[in-house]
């Protein structure tokens, strides 16, 4: 069965410093990825997604995520967090494009200052 | 365009009473999906439509919720009687065609209490 799994329930940060929030996948086929951030009471905006191809994607808000197949990892990188970062972070799997995302449960990020 | 739409934001209720949550798509999507997030469960869906049609209900969690899509501009999730496990987040979201480079877009939610 499809799954999605986020180790992390809850990081926290200082301003400025990097982050990395994991992401591991369970599918048989090459899967559709995304992350997406939801800020308290909205809902959710795509940072970035990967389908094929190189496999260290770009996003908005200038995060990245590197897709490791071989550790069905796609993990969620920033060199620099800033304050307005924190929310929380969730990793999906999508079997293709247009049909349904099955998410993980979240990181909730917080960051200090 | 205005994104989806999701009405109302915020809605309590008392058990046993019934509720419908509304939710217009992007216009032009083809997939429409309807989610729940809890505390405890995290986001789950609920159904999806394709072109209107329910594709997929297995997550619909019990005979009181209901789902549909009666043309391409709105659908409703219907939930009757509550009760107060119910509360929680309810997300639409909506999708083009398949293709590349396509991804859900979501409302902004309901968040339902049920007291």
């Amino acid at each position: 069965a499809q799954s999605v799994t986020q180790p992390d329930i809850h990081i926290t940060v200082s301003e400025g410093a990097s982050l990395e929030l994991r992401c591991n996948y369970s599918y048989g086929a090459t899967p559709y990825l995304f992350w997406y951030v939801q800020s308290p009471g909205q809902g959710l905006q795509l940072l970035l997604k990967y389908f094929s191809g190189d496999t260290l994607v770009q996003g908005i808000k200038g995060f990245e995520a590197e897709f490791k197949r071989s550790q069905s990892s796609f993990n969620l990188r920033k060199p620099s967090v800033h304050w307005s970062d924190a929310a929380e972070y969730f990793c999906a799997v999508g079997p293709q494009a247009g049909t349904a995302l099955i998410f993980g449960k979240g990181t909730t990020l917080s960051v200090s200052s | 365009d205005a994104g989806v739409i999701q009405s109302p934001r915020h809605e309590v209720t008392e058990m046993g009473q019934e509720v419908t949550l509304r939710c217009k798509p992007i216009s032009g999507h083809d997939y429409l999906f309807w989610y729940r997030q809890t505390m405890m469960r995290g986001l789950e869906l609920l159904i999806y439509f394709n072109n209107n049609v329910p594709i997929d209900d297995s997550g619909m969690p019990e005979d009181r919720f209901s789902a549909k899509m009666p043309n391409a501009s709105f659908s409703t999730l219907k939930i009757q009687p509550s009760e107060p496990r119910d509360s929680a987040v309810y997300f639409c979201a909506s999708s083009p065609r398949q293709g590349v480079n396509t991804e859900a877009f979501f409302g902004q939610g309901t968040r339902l209490t049920v007291v």
